[in-house]
């Protein structure tokens, strides 16, 4: 079975854009989730989706976006990127949305690096 | 989720058993216990979870204490390989998907 991709694998943009990234979870898996790790904030939660429906977010403003599709590939946006938003954003997939028994199954991530 | 406080740091000698300390002394009684690596470069990787019992899986051990209080992950044979910054969480039953990382603790495999 094929783990999870993400693309792209790299990316360098500027201030002031905005970036997509894509996730492709395991197949059979319907939810996926975001994370966003810097050396200073280490690994924090933006945001989970189960069945095309966002289940639960973390605290971030509301330029960080993402949704799925019905094929629960996801996307993240991020609008108006700030130097700060320089991270690896880590996707996650799982097989449900019961975050107890469910082991969630990581990505490599996509290194933005924001100029 | 409720907090888990890890070493920062630990070493250990290749070929030899290592044990990652965790605590967690506000858990809940449906809490379950996950545990996750990062290797180097890579995103967070799945080993272990339980929640009462002592559980065994093909990568490590968990070990749960009977007050439920704190627990060990016990790599049974350290090897390069295990080197990596190993994360101690708390789920609860039914939540959402999300992960609460903390620092972690940094494990160095010494050849």
């Amino acid at each position: 079975k094929a783990g999870v991709t993400q693309t792209p694998r790299y990316l360098i943009k500027t201030r002031g854009q905005q970036v997509t990234l894509s996730c492709s979870p395991i197949s059979g898996h319907r939810s996926v989730s975001w994370y966003q790790q810097t050396p200073g904030q280490g690994l924090q939660f933006l945001f989970e989706y189960f069945s095309e429906t966002q289940r639960n977010k973390g605290n971030f403003p509301g330029r960080f976006s993402g949704r799925q599709f019905s094929n629960s590939r996801s996307e993240m946006n991020v609008s108006t990127l700030e130097l700060g938003d320089s991270a690896l954003y880590l996707c996650a997939s799982s097989l449900g949305p019961s975050g107890a028994t469910y082991e969630q199954y990581f990505g490599p991530g996509t290194r933005l690096t924001v100029t | 989720d409720a907090k888990t406080t890890q070493p920062n740091s630990m070493e250990s000698n290749e070929e030899e058993p290592v044990h990652l300390p965790c605590n967690h002394s506000t858990i809940s009684g449906t809490d379950y216990i996950h545990w996750y690596r990062q290797l180097p470069s890579q995103g967070p990787e799945y080993v272990i979870h339980g929640l009462t019992s002592n559980v065994n899986n093909r990568m490590a051990s968990l070990a749960i204490a009977e007050d439920r209080k704190s627990s060990t992950l016990i790599l049974h044979r350290a090897t390069l390989r295990d080197a990596a910054v190993y994360y101690c969480i708390l789920k609860v039953p039914a939540g959402a998907n999300n992960l609460f990382f903390g620092t972690g603790t940094r494990l160095t495999v010494i050849p």
